[in-house]
């Protein structure tokens, strides 16, 4: 059973640089896309941006100039930078794999998520 | 952008209830449409995606139906472990959105 963890600061001050590793487990990240999904209080589910394990990758164009995401697949990793935070960046944010089916792309499989603060 | 407007934000139900939740699409998505169950502190839990298509493992009282704009998500026999917030998600367009969601409650 494939299992995901995210890990990282869960205080960041604002305009600093917010990053995330999700570690994938049980499973190899090869062969499938990755995504980060937060959410907030105020704008409920948001899809930031997935990564094919090869490297490709699609983000949403209201973060765009400000997310990266990135992989390792040495590692079973991918990884989320979101820079120049402000509080409106507090969220729980999840990575999840994304299924890119016939029909729809779903996300199976979610890390618990964690909980990040943007204060000084 | 594709919006997605679910209805109603919440319910209360009783267990036993047939419970649908309705999800409109701002333009046509022909079936790329799925569900999520979420519960407080936990992650969103894949139900039903393109549409009508049920997860595995996901009991049989959950059904999807609809396409083009309007959706549904129907839970046959409200059960004690179905309160919780429910979600659908487009997949149309490459921009992936999300619904407000809708909690159900115990009435």
């Amino acid at each position: 059973q494939v299992q995901l963890q995210e890990s990282g600061p869960g205080l960041v001050k604002p305009s600093e640089t917010l990053s995330l590793t999700c570690t994938v487990s049980g499973g190899s990240i090869t062969n499938y896309y990755w995504s980060w999904i937060r959410q907030s209080p105020g704008k409920g589910l948001e899809w930031m941006g997935d990564i094919h394990y090869r490297g490709s990758t699609n983000y949403n164009p209201s973060l765009k100039s400000r997310v990266t995401l990135s992989v390792d697949t040495s590692r079973n990793q991918f990884s989320l930078k979101l820079t120049s935070v402000t509080a409106a960046d507090t969220a729980v944010y999840y990575c999840a794999r994304l299924v890119r089916g016939a029909l729809a792309q779903y996300f199976h499989h979610w890390g618990h998520g964690t909980l990040v603060t943007v204060s000084s | 952008d594709i919006q997605m407007t679910q209805s109603p934000s919440s319910l209360s139900a009783s267990g036993g209830d047939r419970v649908t939740i309705t999800c409109r699409a701002s333009q046509s998505i022909v079936s790329s449409l799925n569900w999520y169950q979420q519960k407080p502190g936990k992650a969103p839990k894949l139900l039903i995606y393109a549409a009508s298509s049920l997860q595995s493992g996901v009991p049989s009282r959950f059904s999807g139906s609809g396409s083009g704009t309007d959706f549904t998500l129907t839970i046959s026999s409200l059960q004690p472990e179905d309160f919780a917030t429910y979600y659908c998600q487009q997949s149309y367009s490459p921009l992936l959105t999300f619904g407000g969601g809708t909690q159900v409650k115990i009435k």
